[in-house]
Formats: C-alpha cells, sequence, structure tokens
C-alpha cells in the first residue's frame, strides 16, 4: 500500500532532550517535507526537499533540521527541543514539487 | 509574501445541499492550488489538485475551479451528505517558497 509512514504517532519529552521523528515513504517520491498544525496559526511548513542532498527552508524552520541521505526517508530533527515546538508535526511527500501531496498520519508533540 | 485566506471558517448545512467554500490567495504566480480534507486527530487527503494553467477539476461529487486573475478558488460539494463533514484545506504552491495553506473552513452536514 501506498504511504507515508511517521513514528512515533505520540510523544512527549522535556525541554532539552534531542528528538527524532521518522519519516518514509514508499513511492519513490522525490519531494518530501515536514509541515507544524497549531490552532488558530494552521499548518506551516518547516522544511522541504527536492531530491536526496537537496533541503531548504520553508517558513518555519528555526530550532529543527532535517536531512535527506535517502529518498525514502525525511527524518524531522529536534536538537534541544523547547515547549513552542509542542505541535501537531506532519511530513508529506509528492512525485515533484508541483505534484499531490500525500500525508502521514500525524505525530502529536508534547514538550514539557 | 503569499497570504491564503479561507471563508468562512465553519459551515453548517443539512444533507442534500450543495454548498461553496472559498479560498483567495494575494499573489496569482502559483504552480497549483490543492485542496484537502482533514478528518479530527487524522492527516490531510489530497482532493484535488489544480495546475496553474488549469480552469478545474472534478472528482466525483466534487468540483474545484481556480481563477488565478482574481486570486479565488472554490470547492463545489454536490449534494452533501454527513460522511463530508470534515476540515477542508486549500494551499497554493509557489515557485521558491513554502508551501501556504489556509486556516480551513470545518464543514457539518446534519442528518
Amino acid at each position: 500500500e501506498a504511504q507515508v509512514t511517521q513514528n512515533p504517532r505520540y510523544l512527549i519529552t522535556v525541554t532539552g532532550k534531542k528528538l527524532t521523528v521518522t519519516c518514509s515513504q514508499n513511492m519513490n517520491h522525490e519531494y518530501m517535507s515536514w509541515y507544524r498544525q497549531d490552532p488558530g496559526l494552521g499548518l506551516r511548513q518547516i522544511y522541504y526537499s527536492m531530491n536526496v542532498e537537496v533541503t531548504d527552508k520553508g517558513d518555519v524552520p528555526e530550532g529543527y533540521k532535517v536531512s535527506r541521505k535517502e529518498k525514502r526517508n525525511f527524518p524531522l530533527i529536534l536538537e534541544s527541543p523547547s515547549p513552542n515546538q509542542t505541535s501537531l508535526y506532519f511530513c508529506a511527500s509528492s512525485l515533484g514539487y508541483n505534484g499531490k501531496l500525500f500525508f502521514g498520519s500525524g505525530t502529536q508533540l508534547s514538550v514539557l | 509574501k503569499q497570504e491564503v485566506t479561507q471563508i468562512p471558517a465553519a459551515l453548517s448545512v443539512p444533507e442534500g445541499e450543495n454548498l461553496v467554500l472559498n479560498c483567495s490567495f494575494t499573489d496569482s504566480a502559483i504552480y497549483n492550488l490543492q485542496w484537502f480534507r482533514q478528518d479530527p486527530g487524522k492527516g490531510l487527503t489530497s482532493l484535488l489538485l489544480i495546475q496553474s494553467s488549469q480552469r478545474e477539476q472534478t472528482s466525483g461529487r466534487l468540483n474545484a475551479s481556480l481563477d488565478k486573475s482574481s486570486g479565488r478558488s472554490t470547492l463545489y460539494i454536490a449534494a452533501s451528505q454527513p460522511g463530508d463533514s470534515a476540515t477542508y484545506l486549500c494551499a497554493a504552491n509557489q515557485a521558491g517558497t513554502a508551501l501556504i495553506f489556509g486556516k480551513g473552513t470545518t464543514l457539518s452536514v446534519s442528518s
């Protein structure tokens, strides 16, 4: 089944403890991206990747890192999480930059 | 900077009614515009993708139109059903910038 898989689904952590949210797609998509969704602010793009080893900042990249070493994987890294990064995170992929986007099921992160 | 607005924020209709959801954007230099559906606690599902060269796209009871000159897109839902209840989001895809989402319209269809 074609899908975008995020893990974990829920995560509670403490300020400053490094964490990684994984994202994997099995559709051989070139384009992958990360978003956060907050009440009243909607969905905002954090980072995106046009292809392997090519990443670029979205609207709200501060406090996040990404890497794209393989086509299928695009992990989101929070080196030193802070409470303002408590949010619902989504990973998405598409065949190309202007293609139909497929979303993962989301990761609910709480930073205490 | 691109801004995407969706009005109304919430809409309640009885089953069977035809309805229109609106999406406006400030910069017409877009690659495409996508409409998504989001159910509570779930991810987004792409409904329709309209490329900048297209005027409309249809899928079943859904029809989306795009008017770049006026900065508007509409999502038409025919013969609404309770299963259509969800939040509908539009997103503008623009070269060299992040994908910009509207804040969504939450639709409730009562039986």
